[in-house]
């Protein structure tokens, strides 16, 4: 099993330019969740989808989308990036709610100039 | 001000030295999770405290659960240097809005 695969693991973009990051396991969880982690502040939720066909938004949702394309994939888009959004970001998945352990995947490391 | 604030924010030690890390909150969680992070990678989870006093040993790792239910601290004896990484506290429950909150992590480095 790969556990949770994340898709780049590097991007440099410019400011206004959009992308999305491709995030799946195959633990069969059915939550599924999307972090930024800057140093010092630990890791910030961005949304997270909580089951097959529903997101929600974290602490930090402005400047993003969500899309839950089946219960294996959780993709994240930045529409316009912004320099605000350098960032690692980290999905992750959990199968006992949203309040259970979760496993993460290696990460992205994003920088917008 | 995050929900969880960790103490210190970072750690430097020798090898075989103790150290504690301390995660604190002025709300109570029903639950309480540890990761390391090691430089590359995504967080892993340690050990989840679940019971107000619960005290669980991972090894040389010793977690200890407050009894309010508000704090916890990772105890680590005889570090080496393969317990570098960053240490991340998780709280769960009503007051995290039945998700995770993390708190901003204590970076730890054993030199040898």
């Amino acid at each position: 099993n790969a556990g949770v695969t994340q898709t780049p693991k590097f991007q440099v973009l410019k400011t206004g330019q959009s992308m999305t990051l491709q995030c799946a396991q195959d633990m069969n969880h059915n939550s599924m969740y999307w972090y930024r982690q800057d140093p010092g502040m630990g890791l910030r939720l961005i949304y997270y989808s909580a089951s097959e066909g529903t997101t929600d938004k974290g602490e930090v949702p402005n400047g993003y989308n969500v899309s839950r394309l089946n219960k294996r994939e959780f993709s994240l888009r930045l529409e316009s990036a912004a320099p605000s959004q350098t960032s690692v970001y980290f999905c992750a998945s959990s199968e006992l709610g949203v309040g259970g352990e979760q496993f993460f995947g290696p990460g992205t490391r994003l920088t917008v100039l | 001000t995050q929900l969880l604030e960790q103490s210190p924010q970072f750690l430097s030690i020798q090898e075989g030295e103790n150290l504690t890390v301390y995660c604190n909150s002025s709300s109570v969680f029903s639950s309480l999770q540890w990761y390391r992070q090691e430089p590359g990678e995504g967080p892993v989870l340690l050990v989840t405290v679940v019971t107000g006093g619960e005290v669980k040993k991972l090894k040389r790792l010793t977690f200890q659960f407050g009894d309010a239910r508000k704090d916890s601290s990772l105890h680590i004896t005889a570090a080496q240097p393969g317990d570098t990484g960053l240490y991340l506290c998780a709280g769960g429950g009503k007051a995290a809005g039945n998700k995770l909150t993390f708190g901003g992590g204590t970076r730890v480095l054993v030199k040898p």
